[in-house]
């Protein structure tokens, strides 16, 4: 079975922080997402990554940046934390067709 | 852009009877669509999906999805619920010549499925 991780489910930071949002995957797939879920919006797309240094920006890329430096892991930062980036976020990989998601990570920027 | 659209917020069904979901999409070529669940404390799982070929799609724990081209709509329904299925549901779609999905998929906000005793 295809295993997508996150580091943390939960997490809490305070605002202006630097913080990190690990996602790691175990299936060799090249495409991997970083998506945010929020009640009565569904899910948004952050960014997105096709390889290793690759990136592209999503829906709503404002106040994230992303990593990538290895295949398997792929990486969400939020430079300075702000309140209004208290969400659930959501990684994925995939192949063609089929995105598989991580449980998540519920972080509270306070 | 393509977008997504779930009209019901939450909808509530007795156990035993039949469910449909609906979903809306916009998009300008063929699109690729979705159907996810997501349990209470639970990552995004696959239903099913339509890439082409029969409109009619059979997915897991029951569930199928018709693809209407001329409504613009991928409904998904369930004969006879179980208390299990209670979660949210979430539509999507994806991009053709992403193959799928490949650039993201853009959700709908989501039904919240409650079932009654």
């Amino acid at each position: 079975d295809v295993k997508v991780t996150q580091s943390s489910r939960y997490l809490v930071k305070r605002t202006g922080e630097k913080v990190f949002l690990e996602c790691v995957q175990d299936m060799d797939h090249e495409n991997m997402f970083w998506y945010r879920q929020d009640p009565g919006l569904g899910l948004r797309l952050i960014y997105f990554s096709y390889d290793v240094k690759m990136k592209e920006k999503g829906d709503i890329p404002e106040g994230y940046s992303v990593s990538r430096e290895k295949k398997e892991r792929f990486s969400l930062i939020l430079e300075s934390a702000s309140t209004n980036q208290t969400s659930m976020y959501l990684c994925a990989s995939s192949l063609p067709g089929h995105q598989f998601f991580g449980p998540g990570t519920r972080l509270t920027v306070l | 852009a393509q977008s997504v659209t779930q009209p019901d917020i939450h909808i509530t069904v007795s156990e035993g009877a039949s469910l449909e979901l609906r979903c809306n999409y916009s998009y300008g070529a063929t699109p690729y669509l979705f159907w996810y669940v997501q349990s209470p404390g639970q990552g995004l799982q696959l239903l099913l999906k339509y890439f082409s070929g029969d409109t009619l799609v059979q997915g897991i724990k029951g569930f199928e999805a018709e693809f209407k081209r001329s409504q613009s709509s991928f409904n998904l329904r369930k004969p006879s619920v179980h208390w299990s299925d209670a979660a949210e549901y979430f539509c999507a779609v994806g991009a053709e010549g992403s193959g799928g999905g490949a650039d993201g998929l853009t959700f709908g906000k989501g039904t919240h499925l409650i079932i009654q005793p």
